[in-house]
Parts: C-alpha cells; structure tokens; sequence
C-alpha cells in the first residue's frame, strides 16, 4: 500500500525566517507526481507546489521550494521569510486519488 | 470566475435526517472526488468519479453515496445521519484521469446530533 507520512504534527517558525516540513512516502511507481496543500484556517484547500518525479530539478515558486530526493523517497518543503498569512495546515500529498499525509500544522511568530 | 462550490458550508442536523451535500465545478474538469476529514487529520478519499454516470468508491469506507448526472455537479447524499458522520467533507475536482492538480472547494462541515 502507498503511504506519505508526515512525522511533524505541528512547527512554529519566526516570521521572515526559514522553515522546513518533512514528508516521506512510499510506492513502487517510477513515475508520478507529489504535491504540497496549504490548508489556512476554515478556508479553501490550496496547491502550494508539485514535483513531477522524473525531473531531478526541485520545484519552486516564490518563497517555497522542495526538496526532492527520489531514492530516499523524501519530499520536504521550504518555507523562505516566512510571514503571518502562511500559518496554515501543511499536507504532503502523492498523486494517483491522491494520498495525504496527516498534515503539519504550522504556527508563525510575529 | 472558474471555481468550486460547496453548499451549505455548515449544516447541524438530528439524526436519521437524510442530507445532501452539493458540490459544483465551473472549470469543465471530469474528474470529480469527496474527501472526508475530521478536524486536524489527513484527508480520506471516500468517492470519485470519471466523469458522466461515472462512481467509484475511495479509500475509506462511507455511508454515503454520490451521483454524478451532469459534469459540473457532484452530489453527495447519507440516507440516514448519524453522530459518525459528524466531520468536514471537502470536494476537488481535476482536468485529467492522471489528477494532475486538484481544486478543493471551502467544504462542508456537518454536525449530526
């Protein structure tokens, strides 16, 4: 069974500092697609970033950025100076019917 | 604007009640899918369809059941509430078979007494 595991339920980061939440996950596919949600309080789930697996360059759009390490199977994302509106529930998520990880509930400090 | 809906955002109601949840797509997408999700927790895939008369069931094991009569429209309905059902149901929808990128609607959060 496919699985993304999310080993840190909840983060605090600074604001404008730098933060990294870890995902990791399991397949036996070689080529597929992973993906970051953004989930702020009582609001619209969003897509932050994706990574298609056979390209070995990391994604990246604007202030966020991944960490793509296709054998470790390890997806971590980046957040750059971070500010206030990035606090939010952070979901990895594999492509197929996508599978979520259990969500890394990030806080930032003003 | 392409969007989409979920209507009612909130919804409190005894049990036994049948309710339906709507949920509508403005981009054309053919793949539609419900997640269930209790407060803090992952997301659980609990119906999907491919398009027209087309339903399958996800990951978890749900109650309730879907159609899918015309492509923007994608209800959900539970015959019979029940305090088990009680947690928030979010729709997506996306443009290809492969679920590429998924657009979430703001969801519904049901609470059955």
């Amino acid at each position: 069974a496919q699985t993304v595991t999310q080993s840190q339920p909840e983060m605090s980061v600074q604001e404008a500092e730098t933060v990294t939440l870890s995902c990791t996950y399991d397949t036996s596919e070689s080529d597929y697609y992973l993906f970051w949600y953004k989930q702020p309080p009582s609001r619209q789930m969003i897509l932050v970033i994706r990574q298609e697996a056979y390209k070995q360059q990391n994604a990246t759009e604007n202030r966020f950025s991944v960490n793509f390490q296709k054998a470790a199977k390890s997806f971590s994302l980046k957040i750059s100076d971070s500010q206030l509106g990035d606090a939010a529930m952070y979901f990895c998520a594999k492509q197929g019917n996508l599978i979520f990880g259990k969500g890394t509930k990030l806080s930032v400090k003003p | 604007e392409a969007d989409i809906y979920q209507t009612p955002r909130y919804l409190v109601i005894g049990t036994g009640k049948k309710i339906t949840l709507e949920c509508s797509q403005t981009m054309g997408h053919d793949k539609m899918y419900w997640y269930q999700q209790d407060p803090g927790m992952e997301l659980h895939l609990i119906h999907y369809s491919y398009g027209v008369n087309s339903t399958e069931k996800g990951d978890l094991s749900s109650e309730s059941t879907v159609s899918r009569i015309r492509t923007e429209h994608f209800p959900l309905t539970l015959e019979s509430a029940r305090p088990s059902h009680t947690s928030q149901y979010l729709c997506a929808s996306s443009e290809s078979v492969g679920g590429i990128r998924q657009f979430f609607g703001p969801g519904t959060r049901l609470t059955v007494l």
